[in-house]
Order: C-alpha cells, then structure tokens, then sequence
C-alpha cells in the first residue's frame, strides 16, 4: 500500500523559509510525479506544483514561481518542498501527493499533512 | 489556467437526503479529467470520482459523477452521517491542475 509520510510541524517568523519532506514508500519513488497541495485555514485546496522524481524536472504554477522548490533525494525516496519568504498566509497544512497512475491521472495519495505556522 | 467554480458554497441537509453538488470549468475538461474528493478536518482528501464518473476503490455507490466538457455534478444519494464534509472538484487535464473552491455540507 502506497505510503507519504511527512516531517513534522513547523512554526516560522515572516520572512524565513521551510522545508517540508515526504518520504515515499511501497512503490517504484521514480515512476510517478509527487505533488503538493496546501489547505490555509477556512479555505480551500491549492496546488503548489509537482516534481518527477525521476529526472527532477519541476513545474510551478505562476502565484509560486521564484519562492517555492521541489528537489528530491532517489536514494531515500523522499521528495522535499521549500517555501521562502513566508507571510502569513502561507500558514496553512502542506500535503504532499501521488497521483493514481503514471500519465494524466487524478492525485489519489495523500500524506498525513504538516502543519505550517508562520506567526511573528 | 482552468478556473473551477462550485455551487453552492454550504448545503445544509439531514441524513437520508439526497444532494447534487455542481462544478463548473473556465475551459473544457473533456470527460476523462475531472475528480471529486471528500475532505473532513484533520484528515487528508479522499478520492471518491475520477473520469468524472468512475468511483475510486472502496467508495459506497450512493456517490456518483456525470458530467463533460465543462460542466459536472456529484450526487450522493441517501446522505449518511459521514458524508457530512466539504466537497472538491479537481481538473487534471492540464497544468496546472487546479481545485474548485469547494461545497460544504453540513447537517441541518
């Protein structure tokens, strides 16, 4: 059974970064993109890009570019997601997330969440 | 980018009724790209439709999906105590893959 198993909750001064790992289990790591998904409080799902594991290649939605990365370590099986400049309301739970098969395919496993706290 | 617009924002429903949730695509998304999911506080979403009519593995067949191009319903059928959550779309044909705003349903 496909496992994410996320590092643990953060709390961040305005201006810092985070980084937020997600170690994969049960499956080839290499053969399906990770994503990440990130839930603020009282609102909705919002997608912050993925990376293929395979060849590192990342892509980023327009709002993220230039303050998030995704790099990934093959030998652990674990991908990492780094936010920088954090404001406010980037508080909020990170998921990261598989998608169901390989190819244009909906994300059907998640990670438990990291709650990430950024407060001066 | 897709844009995904649900309605309505909250339903308020006793158990046993039956609710038909709406999704509404910016562009069309075909029939093969479109997901629904469950979300309940502190727990990870859950994939209940894919292909805008396939159920995922383990969902209860009272959840069912139709819909193409860019308009698309989730209907569950005789509301049961633990389907009281909030209710995502999701369009994976294109990058980036975007998430509708979400639709609550909450007990009456």
């Amino acid at each position: 059974q496909v496992q994410l198993v996320q590092s643990g909750a953060e709390v961040k001064k305005p201006g810092a970064s985070v980084k937020v790992s997600c170690k994969a289990s049960e499956y080839r790591f290499t053969s399906y993109d990770m994503h990440w998904v990130r839930q603020a409080p009282g609102q909705g799902l919002q997608w912050l890009g993925w990376i293929d594991p395979d060849s590192g290649g990342t892509y980023y939605p327009h709002n993220f570019q230039g303050r998030v990365t995704m790099t990934r370590d093959t030998s652990t099986s674990t991908v990492y997601m780094d936010l920088r400049r954090l404001k406010s309301d980037d508080t909020a739970t990170y998921y990261c997330a598989r998608a169901s098969r390989v190819g244009l395919a909906p994300i059907e496993y998640w990670g438990q969440g990291t709650l990430v706290t950024v407060s001066s | 980018e897709i844009v995904l617009t649900q309605s309505p924002g909250t339903l308020s429903l006793s158990p046993g009724e039956r609710v038909t949730l709406s999704c509404r695509a910016s562009q069309t998304v075909g029939s093969n790209f479109l997901a629904w999911y469950q979300h309940k506080p502190g727990q990870a979403p859950r994939l209940l439709i894919y292909g805008s009519s396939r159920r995922a593995t383990g969902i209860p067949d009272r959840f069912s999906g139709s819909g193409s191009e860019t308009d698309f319903t989730l209907t569950i059928n005789r509301l049961e105590p633990e389907d009281f959550a909030v209710y995502y779309c999701h369009q994976y044909r294109s990058s980036p893959v975007t998430f509708g705003g979400g639709t609550k349903v909450e007990i009456k």
